[in-house]
């Protein structure tokens, strides 16, 4: 069964304009999270959508937004980019499994140079 | 913040057993323990996860103490493809994706 596929892979923005990433679960999986990984901060939780809807959210700015669509494919969005975003951003789909934990596949990410 | 404590790095010979072990002592009654690995510049794999008892599957054991708050992920016979970063995580169940990552155990299997 296919993975977590995120598009671009890689990509080079400068300062001041907006990026689109996307993301495609695992077919049946309805959760998906989005992570940014930096040097210096780690892995930092993003947001997550499941069913259409924002479930949770990180401690980021309103820059970062995201969506999800009728077939769970995600989309998220930096707008305004700063040098600060250069980072890995990755995504994930979810499935339940053994009475309730939670079972994350990550993509293999999308790597945004702001220069 | 993340939940748990590891140490930043460990080194294991080829073919031993690595033993990495973290501490989680404020955790909830309905929290699992979920260990992931990344290796350099991939997304992270997921290992395995134990809520309160061990665990055992095709890459790792888990072992959870009794009061569950500490754990140990045990690799058997480590590679050198084991080279990785090793998260330890507590969350809920619930297939909630908001999953908090610490520093997480760099470890280096050497030859």
């Amino acid at each position: 069964k296919a993975g977590v596929t995120q598009t671009p892979r890689y990509l080079i923005k400068t300062r001041g304009q907006q990026v689109t990433l996307s993301c495609s679960p695992i077919s049946g999986h309805r959760s998906v999270s989005w992570y940014q990984q930096t040097p210096g901060q780690g892995l930092q939780f993003l947001f997550e959508y499941f069913s259409e809807t924002q479930r949770n959210k990180g401690n980021f700015p309103g820059r970062f937004s995201g969506r999800q669509f009728s077939n769970s494919r995600s989309e998220m969005n930096v707008s305004t980019l700063e040098l600060g975003d250069s980072a890995l951003y990755l995504c994930a789909s979810t499935m339940t499994v053994f009475g309730g934990a939670n079972v994350l596949t990550f993509g293999a990410g999308s790597r945004l140079t702001v220069l | 913040d993340a939940k748990t404590t590891q140490p930043p790095s460990m080194d294991c010979a080829e073919g031993r057993a690595a033993n990495l072990p973290c501490n989680h002592s404020t955790i909830s009654g309905n929290e699992y323990v979920y260990w992931y690995r990344q290796i350099h510049s991939q997304g992270p794999q997921y290992i395995i996860h134990g809520l309160k008892n061990n665990e055992t599957n095709e890459m790792a054991s888990l072992i959870i103490t009794e009061d569950r708050k500490s754990s140990t992920l045990i690799l058997p016979h480590a590679t050198l493809r084991d080279t990785a970063v090793y998260y330890c995580i507590v969350g809920a169940g619930g297939s909630q994706g908001n999953l908090i990552f610490g520093k997480g155990t760099k470890l280096s299997v050497k030859p």
